[in-house]
């Protein structure tokens, strides 16, 4: 079982359309983190969230953190070509002060 | 600055031999990870390191795999033997962090750029 579960897997869209991402799971974090990676490189980290109800925007994305603290999700608006790349929310349980967990993403691609 | 440097890129082995990678953190930072990410499980933490110290290695998964960190600029990761199914891309990353004590310090792990290894 996955502990963090990240829908949809796929999405491909067209430039300009809007897009949801969600990062779901039955624990608590303490933060959870979402990275962009890109074919052949690494993860790079674009926000860390840490209070519930929390909301973060970074230009056309926006991350909230769950009330709950369970949950997390990622809208992107009037999609770009480049945001294509797989999308990974990862989070550091309650108790763990480095060990991130990471779902499997989701890989977006955006279509001219 | 220079990010986490991680070789080979891309390694390609036949089953049995000996593979490992190598990985230089980011300067001052105290804190290094050892990933592998395949399309069936993710990305996987196999072992972390706090100032040159294995802290968690319970995500190694058996005994064929071995780490070392002998200094802070320097970590490897060891497959003897290797099988076709340690076939998956292993990612190195490092951070400034607390240690296996202490609060989280939220300081963001900075990835290097993966080696692809293929076991044949």
């Amino acid at each position: 079982t996955q502990l963090l579960e990240q829908s949809p897997q796929f999405l491909s869209i067209q430039e300009g359309e809007n897009l949801t991402v969600y990062c779901n799971s039955s624990s608590v974090f303490s933060s959870l983190q979402w990275y962009r990676q890109e074919p052949g490189e690494g993860p790079v980290l674009l926000v860390t969230v840490v209070t519930g109800g929390e909301v973060k925007k970074l230009k056309r994305l926006t991350f909230q953190f769950g009330d709950a603290r369970k949950d997390s999700s990622l809208h992107i608006t009037a999609a770009q070509p480049g945001d294509t790349g797989l999308y990974l929310c990862a989070g550091v349980k309650r108790g763990s002060n480095y060990k991130l967990t990471f779902g499997k993403g989701t890989l977006l691609t955006v279509n001219p | 600055d220079a990010g986490v440097i991680q070789s080979p890129r891309h390694e390609v082995t036949e089953m049995g031999q000996e593979v490992t990678l190598r990985c230089k953190p980011i300067s001052g930072h105290n804190s290094l990870f050892w990933y592998r990410q395949t399309m069936m499980r993710g990305l996987e933490l196999l072992i972390y390191f706090n100032n040159n110290v294995p802290i968690d290695d319970s995500g190694m998964p058996e005994d064929r795999f071995s780490a070392k960190m002998p200094n802070a600029s320097f970590s490897t990761l060891k497959i003897q033997p290797s099988e076709p199914r340690d076939s998956a891309v292993y990612f190195c990353a490092s951070s400034f962090g607390t240690g296996g004590q202490g609060p989280y310090s939220n300081q963001p792990q900075h990835f290097g750029d993966g080696t692809r290894l293929s076991i044949l």
